[in-house]
């Protein structure tokens, strides 16, 4: 059975202050998908990013990173210099890439980021 | 890119009632579509797939559920409401069988009395 734990349920930090939401993931696949999504007061899921297990390189977008170490199951978030606008709750999630696509998600983390 | 629409954005009804929520897909053709549920302060808890018109599986047991009418349109129902129907309800939708990235609606939040 496959299983993502965000084990930080919130974490508030003040604003400019870089941040690093916490995923690690089970899965008995040797192939799969893990994704991150940002839900904003609004409730709308958006999402921010999909990596392959093949692929351990890790990823910037502007002020967004994402360190995959497959060694330890982690799929880590950090935000740099954090702003207002990023307070919203994240979900990690994984799918298997094979038969069912259906995601499995952790319980998420709700980030405050603090005027 | 796709766009996924759902209403109503918010319902209340009371328990017993009959529940519809829908689903569209813009943008793309042939894609697979899920409801989840939020349970407030939780994770999402898929309930139902669909892999194209008329071919619906269900994930969780309950008094739910899911019709495909048409390529891109998945409905939600229920005949009679539980209070613990209660929650927020996301459409998703993803292209492809190996590659595909859910991408979600904007929900509806539905409050059962």
């Amino acid at each position: 059975a496959q299983k993502v734990t965000q084990a930080q349920t919130e974490i508030s930090v003040v604003e400019k202050e870089d941040v690093t939401l916490d995923c690690v993931y089970e899965t008995r696949d040797t192939t799969y998908y893990l994704f991150w999504y940002k839900q904003p007061p609004s409730g709308e899921l958006v999402f921010l990013i999909r990596r392959n297990s093949f692929d351990e390189q890790n990823e910037i977008s502007g002020r967004y990173s994402w360190n995959f170490q497959k060694s330890t199951s982690s799929f880590n978030f950090t935000i740099t210099a954090s702003q207002v606008v990023d307070s919203a709750v994240y979900f990690c999630a994984l799918r298997s890439n094979f038969g069912n696509e259906k995601l499995t998600f952790g319980t998420g983390t709700r980030l405050t980021i603090i005027p | 890119s796709q766009t996924i629409h759902q209403w109503p954005a918010t319902l209340v009804q009371p328990v017993g009632s009959p529940l519809s929520l829908e689903c569209t897909v813009e943008g793309t053709s042939n894609p697979n579509l899920y409801w989840y549920r939020q349970a407030a302060g939780r994770g999402l808890q898929l309930l139902f797939y669909s892999v194209g018109i008329g071919q619906i599986s269900s994930e969780v047991p309950q008094n739910l559920s899911a019709s495909r009418p048409q390529d891109r349109q998945f409905i939600l129902s229920s005949k009679k409401l539980l209070l613990s129907d209660s929650g927020f309800y996301l459409c998703a939708g993803g292209i492809g069988l190996s590659t595909d990235t859910q991408y979600f609606g904007p929900g509806t939040r539905l409050t059962v009395l």
